[in-house]
């Protein structure tokens, strides 16, 4: 199994620009989530999927961002316009929740470093 | 917004000694994790740990999960220069269960 695969692994763009990280769940896997990681804000939950569904978006900073999950073995993350605050790594990660317990032991993709001049 | 706040959030210890770091959360929870992460990488799976469980072990790890305290600590024993990374606690919200919210984390050095 690949993993989680998320690409473009860093990308730098201008403010402005219409930014998009893409994101391969593991096969198999119902849940999809998306992280962003800073130094001063530590590792925020964005959006959750469930079965291609959004479940809670509450995390999404802004109208400027956008998830979506058009089938079971894809997902984007779309800024625009970019801004200069919004310089992080972003993650995804996939699971499949225990039965029973509703847990979601996460595997997480190698990130997406982006940044915005 | 974050349910788990670790403590320290930066630990320094020779080869060998023993590591613990601790996590304290906000409201009642179905369960604990903790994961590493190793710089300049995804973080990866240690421990689920489920609110009835007071106890558990893997490896050269072992969790504790205090609910009447809403603390929980992660020990490393006998530990090696490959476990300096840092090191977070996630639980669920409290109301969905399948959600994951990840502390700030503990930085973990340890000197060979």
């Amino acid at each position: 199994d690949a993993g989680v695969i998320q690409s473009p692994r860093h990308e730098v763009t201008e403010m402005g620009q219409e930014v998009t990280l893409r994101c391969k769940p593991i096969s198999g896997h119902d849940y999809l989530f998306w992280y962003r990681q800073t130094m001063m804000r530590g590792l925020e939950l964005l959006i959750y999927f469930n079965n291609n569904v959004p479940i809670d978006d509450s995390g999404m900073p802004e109208d400027r961002f956008s998830a979506k999950m058009p089938n079971a073995s894809f997902s984007t993350l779309k800024i625009q316009p970019s801004e200069p605050r919004d310089s992080a790594v972003y993650f995804c990660a996939s699971s499949y929740s225990l039965s029973g317990s509703g847990a979601n032991v996460l595997t997480f993709g190698a990130g997406s470093r982006l940044t915005v001049l | 917004s974050q349910q788990g706040e670790e403590d320290p959030q930066a630990l320094s210890i020779q080869e060998g000694e023993n590591a613990t770091m601790n996590c304290s959360y906000k409201t009642s929870i179905n369960n604990l994790q903790w994961y590493r992460q190793n710089s300049g990488r995804g973080l990866v799976h240690l421990i689920l740990i489920r609110s009835n469980e007071r106890e558990k072990h893997s490896g050269r790890l072992r969790v504790t999960l205090d609910t009447s305290k809403k603390s929980s600590s992660l020990l490393i024993t006998a530990s090696r220069a490959a476990d300096t990374a840092s090191y977070f606690c996630a639980t669920d919200d409290g109301t969905s269960y399948d959600k994951v919210i990840f502390g700030p984390g503990t930085s973990l050095s340890v000197i060979p």
